[in-house]
């Protein structure tokens, strides 16, 4: 147990539909980075916050946003969902952001019918 | 565009065998090459590599990178079937960004 929190573990909806996911990084860790896993994409990086504010992005869709709160738990949200946003959503936590290793949550399993 | 380019993208061996994982990489900025393990969920860390030539070693893992030819190989010894898995390079950039490759999905037979 890598001490990263993801909730939901699956979640299916409609194309056209918005979700949200939520991560609770590891105790005393400040970064929290989410990632999209597809099987023809590999892991893709999608956004980085460092205590509260946004640190890198990378290829985030303007549909997705993200956003980490004072306790330091993040959200990701999907809106006007495709089929081709389904995949596996992981949030990572690391102490400072910068340079070390990242541990993983189990991820969120999205599918859009 | 940063890349990083593993290989083979999968591999199927028996157990006791030696494997050795490919990662390359063209990148702007690198400041380290990571390891990790992917079984059923959560990729877990296995090495962090930030400099030429020195061996990591944990068990029948190790894992060595060579900064002027832009490239890291992971090595598994006496292979057991619980080392099933994708193996994931990644490169952590200055900038925050860390760029993953695709992953060599390994199988060992019992």
């Amino acid at each position: 147990d890598s001490g990263v929190t993801q909730t939901p573990k699956h979640l299916i909806t409609a194309t056209g539909q918005r979700v949200t996911l939520r991560c609770s990084p590891r105790s005393g860790d400040l970064s929290v980075y989410w990632y999209q896993q597809s099987l023809d994409q590999g892991l893709q990086f999608l956004i980085q916050y460092y205590n509260g504010e946004e640190r890198a992005k990378g290829n985030i869709l303007e549909r997705f946003s993200a956003q980490q709160f004072p306790d330091l738990h993040s959200e990701l949200n999907l809106s006007s969902l495709e089929l081709g946003d389904s995949a596996l959503y992981f949030c990572a936590s690391s102490v400072s952001g910068g340079g070390e290793k990242l541990f993983f949550g189990s991820g969120t399993q999205l599918s859009v019918l | 565009e940063d890349k990083v380019v593993q290989s083979p993208l999968s591999l199927v061996v028996h157990e006791g065998d030696t494997v050795t994982l490919n990662c390359s990489y063209e990148v702007t900025n690198f400041r380290s090459l990571l390891w990790y393990k992917q079984e059923k969920k959560a990729p877990t860390f296995l090495f962090m590599l930030t400099s030429s030539g020195i061996e990591k070693k944990s068990g029948r893992l190790s894992s060595i990178l060579d900064k002027k030819e832009l490239f890291s190989i992971l090595n598994i010894t006496a292979t057991q079937t619980g080392d099933s898995a994708i193996y994931l390079c990644a490169v952590d950039l200055y900038g925050n960004k860390l760029v993953f490759g695709a992953g060599t999905i390994l199988r060992v037979k019992s």
